[in-house]
């Protein structure tokens, strides 16, 4: 059975900080997904991670994969108070394509204070 | 596109009800599913489709029931509502080979 693993669960920090919040899984898988949630709102996708050594940045947001380590890591570079936010990473599984299905994180509650 | 609706956005329900949760998509991707959300949880798929009259079960399909009649439409049905179904639930939809999943706005449920 896959698990995801996300630490850590709450996370509160300063502006201008940089931190890395964690995921791991047990069980091999194709595909990993980081997500975006604001307080009330749905979820925005951010980054799909394809392959081992993969790495993708958008703006403060960089998120890598190892999956000989069944490591990802989102990586939050000189905060600001907009990246607030819960962050959930999800890794694809099922053997049948176009079938497969997601399997998340417990999520990231991130503060980011002034 | 108005990409993926849900209808309603909140609702309350007393134990032992029934209710329909409607989820649209007008961008013809071939997948659907529900999750639900719950503290501390993430998301947890419940029932998903890979086209018109083909669905199947996720991690927590009890208490629900789906069909996939059309490719827009993928209505999620509570039979008789239970306390433990309090829930914020997500309808979700993507190409059947892509990789881009987009989610619909949510509908809060309590269960009286």
């Amino acid at each position: 059975e896959l698990k995801v693993e996300q630490n850590p669960l709450f996370l509160s920090m300063q502006e201008g900080k940089n931190y890395t919040i964690y995921c791991n899984y047990s069980t091999t898988s194709d595909r990993l997904y980081w997500y975006r949630q604001d307080p009330g709102k749905s979820l925005e996708s951010l980054f799909v991670l394809l392959s081992n050594g993969a790495v993708k940045q958008e703006g403060r947001l960089m998120a890598s994969l190892d999956t000989k380590a069944r490591l990802s890591t989102l990586h939050i570079t000189a905060a600001v108070h907009d990246l607030s936010a819960t962050y959930f990473c999800a890794l694809r599984r099922g053997q049948i394509q176009g079938a497969q299905k997601l399997v998340f994180g417990q999520g990231t509650r991130l503060t980011i204070n002034p | 596109n108005a990409g993926v609706t849900q209808t309603p956005k909140f609702q309350v329900l007393k134990t032992g009800q029934s209710m329909t949760l409607q989820c649209a998509q007008d961008m013809n991707h071939e997948y659907m599913s529900w999750y639900r959300q719950d503290p501390g949880m993430g998301l947890r798929l419940i029932h998903y489709s890979v086209g018109a009259g083909i669905t199947d079960q996720g991690e927590v399909p009890n208490g629900y029931n789906v069909s996939r009649s059309t490719t827009e439409d993928f209505p999620l049905r509570l039979l008789s509502a239970a306390p433990s179904q309090t829930s914020v639930y997500f309808c979700a939809s993507r190409l059947l080979l892509g990789d881009t999943q987009y989610f619909g706005p949510g509908t809060r449920l309590t269960v009286l």
